[in-house]
């Protein structure tokens, strides 16, 4: 089985501020990792996922993540926030159980971008 | 990308009634799942599904079934709601072995009074 911590729930951050949302997991086998975000009263979207290669991944809009095996880790990241990137974000992890493709959900971290 | 959408995005049902959310799907994607969404609880599994007719149970199957009569469409019931169901539902779809990403529909959110 898997799990996945996302230490903190809320993280107030000044426009143009960096910021770095935190995610650990724990799994016996390989995974599949993934960063969605939730804008308000919406669905979910996918920002980014590592399924191999290289550990650094980048999303269209700024964010990136990297994959640490050693520390079990996929912290997000981005370098300069925008209002517009106030949204709750969720870290998952995939491995193949039974005869679907399940995530694992952290339960995610509410970033808010301030004026 | 996959299209998935859902029936209702706000409900409100009594204590003890019978209550469907159904998802419909625009591909022919094999797995769908159930999840609730509750505040500083992430989501959580209720049901997937694998193929038409077949299912298994989540993480927190208690209360709820479900039923895939045709590919597109997976529905959840709430066989006699409760206050407790009160929550954000989210329909996914796992868009297959090239992408392994799941898409999700716009939530339904449930009140039960």
């Amino acid at each position: 089985a898997q799990s996945v911590t996302q230490l903190d729930s809320q993280v107030p951050v000044f426009e143009e501020a960096p910021v770095e949302l935190r995610c650990n997991y724990s799994s016996s086998v390989s995974v599949y990792l993934f960063w969605y975000v939730q804008y308000p009263n919406q669905g979910l979207q996918l920002l980014l996922k590592y399924l191999s290669g290289s550990t650094l991944v980048e999303s269209i809009n700024g964010f990136e993540a990297e994959f640490n095996k050693s520390q079990t880790s996929f912290h997000l990241r981005k370098p300069s926030v925008h209002i517009s990137d106030t949204a709750e974000y969720f870290c998952a992890v995939s491995a193949l159980s039974g005869s679907a493709r399940q995530l694992t959900f952290g339960s995610g971290t509410q970033l808010t971008v301030l004026p | 990308d996959v299209k998935v959408t859902q029936s209702s995005r706000y409900l409100v049902k009594r204590t003890g009634e019978k209550v469907f959310l159904e998802c419909v799907q625009d591909m022919d994607h094999e797995n769908m799942f159930w999840y609730r969404q509750d505040p500083g609880l992430g989501l959580r599994l209720i049901y997937f599904s694998y193929d038409v007719k077949m299912k298994e149970k989540g993480d927190i199957p208690e209360g709820y079934s479900v039923s895939r009569e045709k590919k597109e469409r997976f529905s959840l019931i709430l066989e006699s709601a409760s206050t407790n169901q009160t929550s954000m539902y989210l329909c996914a779809v796992h868009g297959g072995q090239v992408n392994y990403e799941q898409y999700f529909g716009p939530g339904t959110r449930l009140t039960v009074t």
